[in-house]
């Protein structure tokens, strides 16, 4: 069964401070893909960024990055210099080639950055 | 840049009501989605449709629910008899094709109460 595990309930830093996001992930396919997305308090959820599994090299975007590691099944996003406007629920999701290719979501992590 | 549009934002229905929420996909996806996210909890798959059929439902997705593309642009989910328990914000993606280098595009959700 495919499942994915965001331990970190909720974190709260402050402002500047960097702060990392877990995902733990599991499936049995050996092609897949990842996702990063952010969902503030008005409740849409914004894409950050997908990976698929042939591809393990960590990505950055201004102040975001993602540790991708195969071998710990872990895609963990860091936000560096973190700003008030961070803060929101954060979901890490597996997504799935065979069948629908649905998305599975974990329990997400709620970022607080405080000033 | 195209987006996935769902009205109502915010509906507000009886239990036992019926209730259909709607989608304009993005024009030339054909791949379309529910999602079900309960307050505070993780985003959760209902269904997805393709070629005019469920290619895929959740244990979630029971026999209250539907969906339909009436006229090859809206894309809705009908709960016939709504229960409190279906109080949550409802998510509807669409995606363009198969493939790990494509990603589901969110609509920014139609939160539903049932009261």
């Amino acid at each position: 069964a495919q499942k994915v595990t965001q331990a970190q309930t909720e974190i709260s830093v402050v402002e500047k401070e960097d702060v990392t996001l877990d995902c733990v992930y599991e499936t049995r396919d050996t092609t897949y893909y990842l996702f990063w997305y952010k969902q503030p308090p008005s409740g849409e959820l914004v894409f950050l960024i997908r990976r698929n599994s042939f591809d393990e090299q960590n990505e950055i975007s201004g102040r975001y990055s993602w540790n991708f590691q195969k071998s710990t099944s872990s895609f963990n996003f860091t936000i560096t210099a973190s700003q008030v406007v961070d803060s929101a629920v954060y979901f890490c999701a597996l997504g799935l080639i065979q069948g629908a290719q649905k998305l599975v979501f974990g329990q997400g992590t709620r970022l607080t950055i405080n000033p | 840049e195209p987006e996935v549009t769902q009205t109502p934002s915010h509906q507000v229905t009886q239990m036992g009501q019926e209730v259909i929420l709607r989608c304009v996909p993005i024009s030339n996806h054909l791949y379309f989605y529910w999602y079900r996210q309960i307050l505070g909890q993780k985003v959760e798959f209902l269904v997805s449709f393709y070629n005019n059929e469920i290619s895929e439902k959740s244990e979630i997705f029971d026999d209250q629910f539907s969906v339909e593309r009436p006229d090859g642009s809206n894309f809705t989910l009908k709960i016939r008899s709504t229960k409190l328990e279906d109080s949550a914000m409802y998510f509807c993606a669409s995606r363009t094709r198969t493939g790990v280098d494509t990603e589901a595009f969110f609509g920014q959700g139609t939160r539903l109460t049932v009261v």
